[in-house]
């Protein structure tokens, strides 16, 4: 059974760095074609495509927020780490981690349940 | 970066209803194109890949059809648990993109 985690912090301060891990099961990131994908949801809002980690360890990011995100793996732990600097209260959301691959397209087969990030002073 | 445009936006309909869904692509993009459930306070979940494909344990009244730029999601005979936003997205280019969103309501 495939399952994915996201754990972070609720509560962060403007300007300061988030830092969100997503723990999977039921896959590695070391097969060939398999990829993990962080997206976020403002509160009522549509879902926004973050990044991207490949089981290459190629990454790929949002074209708005590539300055300020950087995506991990530790294929070992089977985690991916997103961080996110400098965050704004527009960055208050609901993160979820998802699994894509190849082998369904890369459409984002598994979702995590997610984890709320309010940022405010 | 593709531009999803959804509708609508936002759709009243009382069960056994025909529903459709429509997503627009600002380029072309293949058949890479899927679409999602959310209900209120949850996941989104796959229903449809790859412009057409059902995604395991999805009941048989949803379907997807179209390529290049226009899709379609359709719910047949539509029921009360169907109350939900359906999301489109691409994976024809990165950056990935969703369309804006359409929230069924179920009079």
């Amino acid at each position: 059974q495939v399952t994915l985690r996201e754990s972070g912090p609720a509560l962060v301060k403007p300007t300061q760095t988030l830092t969100l891990t997503c723990t999977f099961s039921g896959f590695s990131l070391s097969t060939s074609g398999m990829c993990v994908s962080w997206i976020r949801q403002p509160p009522g809002k549509a879902l926004e495509w973050l990044a991207r980690i490949d089981w290459d360890d190629d990454k790929y990011y949002s074209t708005s927020l590539k300055t300020r995100l950087t995506i991990s793996k530790d294929t070992s732990k089977n985690q991916v780490v997103l961080t996110m600097t400098n965050m704004d209260p527009v960055d208050t959301a609901t993160y979820y981690c998802a699994r894509d691959s190849s082998g369904y397209y890369y459409a984002f087969d598994i979702w995590g349940q997610g984890t709320m990030v309010t940022v405010s002073s | 970066e593709i531009v999803l445009t959804q509708s609508p936006d936002f759709q009243s309909v009382t069960p056994k209803e025909k529903v459709t869904i429509t997503c627009r692509a600002s380029q072309s993009i293949g058949s890479s194109l899927h679409w999602y459930q959310q209900k209120p306070d949850q996941s989104p979940k796959l229903l449809i890949k790859y412009a057409s494909q059902s995604f395991s344990g999805v009941p048989s009244r949803f379907s997807g059809s179209g390529s290049g730029t226009d899709f379609t999601l359709t719910i047949n005979s539509l029921e009360a648990e169907d109350a939900a936003t359906y999301y489109c997205h691409q994976s024809s280019s990165l950056p990935r993109t969703f369309g804006q969103g359409t929230k069924l309501e179920i009079k």
